[in-house]
C-alpha cells in the first residue's frame, strides 16, 4: 500500500523559517517525481513545487520561486520542503503528491497524496 | 501560467442523475488534463489522466472527454459516495495549475 506521511507543520511567525518532510513507503521511491501542493482550508489547490526522481529537475511556483527550497533523500525514502521568509500567504495544508512519472515535465499528474500537513504564518 | 476555470462552481443533484462539469484552459493544452475528487477532510484522488483515461479502480460511471481549451468530467449515474469537489489541472506546461473546484452536493 502506498502511504505518504508529512510533518513539520506549525504555527510561525512571517519572515520565519520551516522544513516539512515527507515519509513515503509502498513503493519505489527513487523512480517517481515528487510534489508539494498546498491548500487553503476549504479553497482550491496551488501546485507549489515538484522534483524529478534524481533530483535533476526541479521547479517552484511563481509565488514561492526564491524562497522556497525542495529537495528528496532517496536513500530515506524522504522529501522535503524548506520554507523561508514565508508569509502570511503561506497559510495552508500542504500535501506531498507522487508523480506518476520520474521526471518533472509534461505531462505530470499526482496519484498518490498524503494527508497534508498544516502551516499557519501569523504574527 | 495557464488559467483553469470551472463551472458551475457547485451543482446539486441526487442519486441517479446524470452530472456533467466543465473545465477550460486560457491556451491550449492538448489533452493534458487530470480530475481529481476530494471528499471533505481527506486528500485529492486521481480520478483522470489525459483528459478522458480512467485510472485503475475508477467506477467506470465516471468519464472525461475534450482536448485544447475545453473538457469535460461526467457521472453517468451519481452514487452517494460521489457526493465531493472535483477539481481539473492542466499539466502541460509548468507551473502545474487547478480549476477552483465544482462542489457536487445533495439536491
Amino acid at each position: 500500500e502506498v502511504q505518504l506521511v508529512e510533518s513539520g507543520g506549525g504555527l510561525l511567525q512571517p519572515g520565519r523559517s520551516l522544513r516539512l518532510s515527507c515519509v513515503v513507503s509502498g513503493f519505489k521511491f527513487d523512480k517517481f517525481a515528487m510534489h508539494w501542493v498546498r491548500q487553503v482550508p476549504g479553497k482550491g489547490l496551488e501546485w507549489v513545487s515538484g522534483i524529478s526522481f534524481n533530483s535533476g529537475a526541479i521547479a517552484y511556483g511563481d509565488s514561492v520561486k526564491g524562497r522556497f527550497t525542495i529537495s528528496r533523500d532517496n536513500a530515506k525514502d524522504t522529501l522535503y520542503l524548506q520554507m523561508n521568509s514565508v508569509r502570511t500567504e503561506d497559510t495552508a495544508l500542504y500535501y506531498c503528491a507522487k508523480d506518476t512519472r520520474g521526471w518533472v515535465s509534461s505531462p505530470n499528474w499526482f496519484d498518490s497524496w498524503g494527508q497534508g500537513t498544516l502551516v499557519t504564518v501569523s504574527s | 501560467d495557464i488559467q483553469m476555470t470551472q463551472s458551475p462552481s457547485s451543482v446539486s443533484a441526487s442519486v441517479g442523475d446524470r452530472v456533467t462539469i466543465t473545465c477550460r484552459a486560457s491556451q491550449g493544452i492538448s489533452n493534458w488534463l487530470a480530475w481529481y475528487q476530494q471528499k471533505p477532510g481527506k486528500a485529492p484522488t486521481l480520478l483522470i489522466v489525459a483528459a478522458s483515461s480512467l485510472q485503475s479502480g475508477v467506477p467506470s460511471r465516471f468519464s472525461g472527454s475534450g482536448s485544447g481549451t475545453d473538457f469535460t468530467l461526467t457521472i453517468s449515474s451519481l452514487q452517494p459516495e460521489d457526493f465531493a469537489t472535483y477539481f481539473c489541472q492542466q499539466a502541460n506546461s509548468l507551473p502545474f495549475t487547478f480549476g477552483p473546484g465544482t462542489k457536487v452536493d445533495f439536491k
